[in-house]
């Protein structure tokens, strides 16, 4: 397997600008999660999903972040505009939840932001 | 809310024995699990415990007191390539309604391992 995929692996841009990170999870797994790691707050759950479905936002840190998943292969995770400070690490992972029991997850190689 | 607390650095030199302790408060707990980081890499899973007790993988071991809200991360015959971040996390449950489970991730210990 491949493993869970990310893209890019890096960006840099301009603040105002419109970012997106791109995910593949593993294939076969029904949950995935965004995170975002910092010196400062470390790795914080941003937003997972089950079966495609949003479970919990409640990481997302203002409105300026969303994030899709529009089939089993694929999430999105958007900042529109971005500012300095969403400067960070951005991870996906993926797991295989049954029974709403979320066992080890895959982490992918990671999107290093850096907003000017 | 939920918290986590761990060393925030660890030395040690080449084969020797480490602990990395992890203490934590959650609302709900549904097990602890280890997560190694190296520097510029991804996490990668350890360990889990969902029971009071020891878990042995290689040589590493993990182990688990529910009673007191603490776990710890024992690494034996330390080599260099075992210079990482460590970190805990706990299982827990989003709420009472929807039942998913997540993890909520320590800030992380950096273990250095010298010659």
């Amino acid at each position: 397997d491949a493993g869970v995929i990310q893209s890019p692996r890096h960006e840099v841009t301009e603040m105002g600008q419109e970012v997106t990170l791109r995910c593949k999870p593993i294939s076969g797994h029904n949950s995935l999660f965004w995170y975002r790691q910092t010196m400062m707050r470390g790795l914080e759950l941003l937003i997972y999903f089950n079966n495609n479905v949003p479970i919990d936002d409640s990481g997302m840190p203002e409105d300026r972040f969303s994030a899709k998943m529009p089939n089993a292969s694929f999430s999105t995770l958007k900042i529109q505009p971005s500012e300095p400070r969403d400067s960070a690490v951005y991870f996906c992972a993926s797991s295989l939840m049954t029974d709403r029991l979320t066992y080890e997850q895959y982490f992918g190689p990671g999107t290093r932001l850096t907003v000017t | 809310g939920q918290s986590l607390e761990q060393p925030s650095e660890v030395t040690a030199v080449e084969g020797a024995i480490v602990q990395i302790n992890c203490t934590y408060q959650t609302s709900g707990f549904y097990g602890l699990s280890w997560y190694q980081q190296h520097d510029g890499g991804a996490p990668t899973f350890l360990s889990y415990n969902g029971l009071d007790g020891l878990e042995e993988t290689g040589r590493f071991s993990s182990f688990l007191s529910r009673s007191d809200s603490y776990g710890y991360l024992l690494l034996q015959e330390l080599q260099m390539k075992d210079s990482a971040s460590y970190f805990c996390a706990v299982r827990d449950r989003k709420g009472m309604n929807t039942g998913f489970q997540k993890l909520v991730f320590g800030t992380g210990t950096r273990l250095l391992v010298s010659p």
